[in-house]
């Protein structure tokens, strides 16, 4: 049974490009989390996506935006990059009804030059 | 909104000693309670969570933690450390009901503190 899983791993993009970055959740979880984890910190809550529909969203800019397919998979998209986007970005699946229990990714790597 | 204090930013430790990781909370509403442990360019990996009942949750690998709800807080210990603990370790708060008055839109959502690097030596 494979895990949650994100592509790509590293990216690198210059000021003011756009990225989109992509998770696949765990197998039968319906719910996709999105955090940002810049270097030295926590991870922040970016947003949630339930029924291919935004249901939380944390202190981000509307730079940031997603969505979420019919499979339950979900896209991270980032406008305008600016030089502290630079983070690690970490999807997280889990289910509906129990999203005490998030199940995370390894993450992608976005450097922004 | 919810706030999650880790006190302490590095903790060296030898190996075979014990190890407790600080986490403190401040939350108007209940919460859950969670550890999670960040391998070297990894994600993360959920070691315990407290939900409800008793206060004193464990991993399977020897961490334990206990739910304070007096002092707000959730303490990590494990009694003795081995090298493959070295890692991040990071406490995280959620809101446990969507149902509650100004909590909807905390529902769903970690809180994490901002870490504590834990490194194990021999």
């Amino acid at each position: 049974d494979a895990g949650v899983t994100q592509s790509p791993t590293h990216l690198i993009k210059t000021r003011g490009q756009q990225v989109t970055l992509r998770c696949s959740p765990k197998s039968g979880h319906d719910t996709v989390s999105w955090y940002q984890q810049a270097l030295g910190q926590g991870p922040q809550f970016i947003f949630q996506y339930y029924e291919e529909e935004e249901r939380q969203r944390g202190n981000f800019p509307d730079r940031f935006s997603g969505h979420q397919f019919p499979n339950y998979s979900s896209e991270l998209n980032v406008n305008a990059l600016l030089l502290g986007d630079s983070a690690l970005y970490l999807c997280a699946s889990s289910l509906a009804l129990s999203t005490d229990t998030q199940y995370f990714g390894p993450g992608t790597r976005l450097t922004v030059l | 909104a919810q706030s999650v204090t880790q006190l302490d930013s590095q903790v060296p430790v030898f190996e075979e000693a014990p190890v407790e990781l600080r986490c403190n909370y401040s939350s108007s509403v209940s919460v859950y309670l969670f550890w999670y442990v960040q391998y070297p360019n990894q994600g993360l990996q959920l070691l315990l969570k407290y939900l409800s009942g008793s206060t004193l949750v464990k991993s399977i690998n020897g961490f334990e933690a206990e739910f304070n709800k007096s002092q707000t807080s959730f303490h990590l210990r494990k009694p003795s450390v081995h090298i493959s603990d070295t890692a991040e370790y990071f406490c995280a708060v959620m809101v446990d009901s969507p149902g509650m008055i100004g909590t909807t839109d905390s529902w769903g959502k970690l809180q994490f503190g901002a870490g504590t690097q834990v490194v194990v030596t021999p």
